[in-house]
């Protein structure tokens, strides 16, 4: 069974220092892996999604990459602001899982003014 | 820019009664999916559907029923309901299954069985 796994499962730091966010998964054989923010008592909104044959994806401070063979994603958020405070979820989409996203536990985001 | 519309937001309902949570989308996406969440297990996939008319199951099935009549809709049905279905529910959908298809995301639907 596919296993997505978070680390660190919670982070707090002071506004302007960089955040790095891991996750890792057990099947490399994926089509994409997608990065979403989930605020609190709220739904899920799609940050990045970097596909199989990609090695990175940029969104203005937010810079993910994967390294398909060692199952692993990074996500970098430059600068963090309060307003990045969130969970972040990654999901690969698995073939073995039918094409069907696979989520980690997430990683609880808290930046202080 | 609608999105995926998740109706009701809230809900609570006394074990054994049935409910019915709806899921819109005015994407035009072929694949809708519901998924719970719940604190410690994170996100799992309850049904998905691949199309108009089609519907199969995921990693948690058993207590729900769902349906996708129309392109638009899916529909999550709790016949009987039980405290162990409280959680958050998520309806999501997407284009297609390849490798450049995202996931969007309703605002989700809290339940709880009292």
């Amino acid at each position: 069974k596919q296993e997505v796994t978070q680390i660190p499962a919670a982070l707090s730091v002071p506004e302007g220092e960089n955040l790095v966010l891991n996750c890792s998964f057990t099947d490399s054989a994926i089509y994409n892996l997608q990065w979403f923010r989930q605020d609190p008592g709220k739904g899920l909104t799609s940050l990045l999604l970097i596909q199989s044959s990609q090695r990175e994806q940029t969104s203005g401070r937010l810079n993910a990459s994967l390294d398909k063979s060692s199952g692993r994603s990074t996500l970098y958020i430059a600068a963090s602001q309060p307003g990045d405070s969130a969970t972040y979820l990654c999901a690969p989409k698995i073939k073995a899982a039918g094409n069907k996203l696979t989520f980690g536990g997430g990683t609880r985001v808290l930046v202080k003014p | 820019n609608a999105g995926v519309t998740q109706t009701p937001k809230f809900r609570v309902l006394k074990t054994g009664q049935s409910m019915t949570l709806l899921c819109a989308q005015d994407m035009n996406h072929e694949y809708m999916y519901w998924y719970r969440q719940d604190p410690g297990m994170g996100l799992r996939l309850i049904h998905y559907s691949v199309g108009e008319g089609t519907t199969a199951k995921g990693e948690v099935p058993d207590g729900y029923n769902v349906s996708r009549l129309k392109k638009q809709n899916f529909l999550l049905g709790l016949e009987s309901a039980a405290p162990s279905q409280t959680s958050v529910y998520f309806c999501a959908s997407s284009y297609w299954q390849g490798a450049d298809s995202s996931y969007t995301f309703g605002s989700g639907t809290r339940l709880t069985v009292v």
